[in-house]
């Protein structure tokens, strides 16, 4: 079955570090940049970090970057996304999104497969 | 900036409804809508402004006119009720965004 599951979230106090686990199975890992985006409980889904198929290019939205860091292990299909410095305000459900290019037309891309998401609460 | 508009709308069984995303500036084709569900991860409904993701009805519709893009629910059922996002997704700038969200309830 295609799918991407996630692990790793939990209560974590201000401060704090956490990090997220993505399994990836039924497609070939290795081929696909993948994302991780956020959806603060009763919020709309925000994007936070992306990942190129070697691993090779991360990229951040402002917010994050040098909090939180993104990598990825091609021989365990397995994405991470590692949360450091946590804020109340990162509270959210977690998500792991595979992005795939339909055809040869650049635009022809978006998010097809999501995970169940994983919930991380940030408090004291 | 991505736009999406209305935040709200009430519609019943069998209506017709569009969802509209804006963008502040060019950003061609690359624009997804996607459909969640409380509780649920989002659904890929459309990308590349107007095609339809496979398995999805023939009653969701996309369009671009030039930064306006609309999302159309034709004849909507029962199932359609949930919020719906507008996905921009170039790979460099303007970046990636997601619109505000859209809720539909009956």
């Amino acid at each position: 079955e295609v799918q991407l599951v996630e692990s790793g979230g939990g209560l974590v106090q201000p401060g704090g570090s956490l990090r997220l686990s993505c399994a990836a199975s039924g497609f070939n890992f290795s081929n696909f940049s993948m994302y991780w985006v956020r959806q603060a409980p009763g919020k709309g889904l925000e994007y936070l970090t992306a990942i190129t198929p070697n691993g090779g290019t991360t990229l951040y939205r402002d917010s994050v970057q040098f909090r939180f860091t993104v990598s990825r292990d091609n021989s365990k299909n397995m994405l991470y996304l590692q949360l450091g410095s946590l804020r109340v305000e990162d509270t959210a459900v977690y998500y792991c999104v595979r992005r795939t290019h339909f055809d040869r037309r650049d635009y022809n891309m978006a998010f097809d497969l999501w995970g169940q998401g994983t919930l991380v609460t940030v408090s004291s | 900036q991505l736009t999406q508009s209305p935040s709200f709308l009430s519609a019943s069984v069998g209506d017709s409804v569009t969802i509209t995303c804006r963008a502040s500036q060019d950003i061609g084709l690359y624009l997804a809508w996607y459909q969640q569900k409380p509780g649920k991860a989002p659904r890929l409904l459309i990308y590349g402004a107007s095609t339809l993701q496979s398995g999805v009805p023939s009653r969701f519709s996309g369009r671009r006119s030039g930064a306006e893009f609309t999302l159309t629910i034709n004849s909507l059922q029962s199932e359609d009720y949930a919020t719906y996002y507008c996905h921009q997704l170039n790979t460099v700038p303007p970046g990636i965004r997601f619109g505000q969200g859209t809720r539909l309830d009956i």
